[in-house]
């Protein structure tokens, strides 16, 4: 079992949706959380970075973590075609730089 | 302020070969770290360096190596190349504090015939 679950989809949504992106995990060293995404052939792009449980919001997009439960979300509302990507978790630990992926979500926001 | 940079773009090279990749870091940057995307595994880790010297390093045979330059940037090698070599090589750069953001590059394509 990885260390970090991720749904691969491809997730379709209508232009507007609010889209749902979820991650699991298993190692509860893991203290810091960070949302990336990816466009095809393209380098991953970060979008959010939070420390611990709770919330962040950042325009159209709010990440969740729920420590208790090894959960962590992304919501982004409003969703443009613009987003169809593929949408990446990542977390550490506290011992350095190294991060751990999940396997990504494929979102298609259709016009 | 520059993004990431990295050389080349897309490589093709044969079972046996070796490969060097280079990446050059955001200006003022001093961690590299070194990352393997493919269909099957997704993205993982390689190794990280700072200050020319290796940090972390992952589960990845010895046949792959790195180093850092007194500039920052930094190099990979992949010695004797197999087929499952193949996927996209990730660079990504950061300040060096530890849990400080990576920004990554656009990577280099390798493909292994």
């Amino acid at each position: 079992q990885k260390e970090v679950e991720q749904d691969p989809g491809p997730l379709s949504v209508p232009e507007g949706a609010i889209v749902s992106l979820n991650c699991t995990y298993s190692n509860s060293a893991f203290q810091y959380f960070m949302w990336y995404r990816q466009y095809s052939r393209k380098g991953p792009e970060l979008l959010m970075y939070t420390y611990s449980s709770g919330n962040k919001e950042d325009g159209r997009f709010t990440a969740q973590v729920d420590k208790s439960s090894k959960y962590i979300s992304l919501f982004i509302r409003d969703s443009q075609p613009s987003d169809s990507a593929t949408y990446l978790c990542a977390m550490n630990n506290n011992a350095g730089n190294m991060l751990t992926f999940g396997g990504g979500t494929r979102l298609m926001v259709k016009p | 302020k520059a993004g990431v940079t990295q050389t080349p773009r897309y490589l093709i090279k044969t079972r046996g070969q070796q490969v060097t990749l280079s990446c050059s870091p955001i200006s003022g940057h001093r961690s590299v770290s070194w990352y393997q995307q493919t269909p099957g595994q997704g993205l993982q880790f390689l190794f990280e360096y700072f200050s020319e010297t290796q940090r972390n390093k992952g589960n990845f045979p010895g046949r792959f190596s790195g180093r850092q330059f007194s500039n920052s940037r930094s190099e990979m090698n992949v010695s004797t190349l197999e087929l499952g070599d193949s996927a996209l090589y990730l660079c990504a750069s950061s300040s060096g504090r530890i849990q400080e953001t990576q920004y990554f590059g656009p990577g280099t394509r390798l493909l292994v015939l």
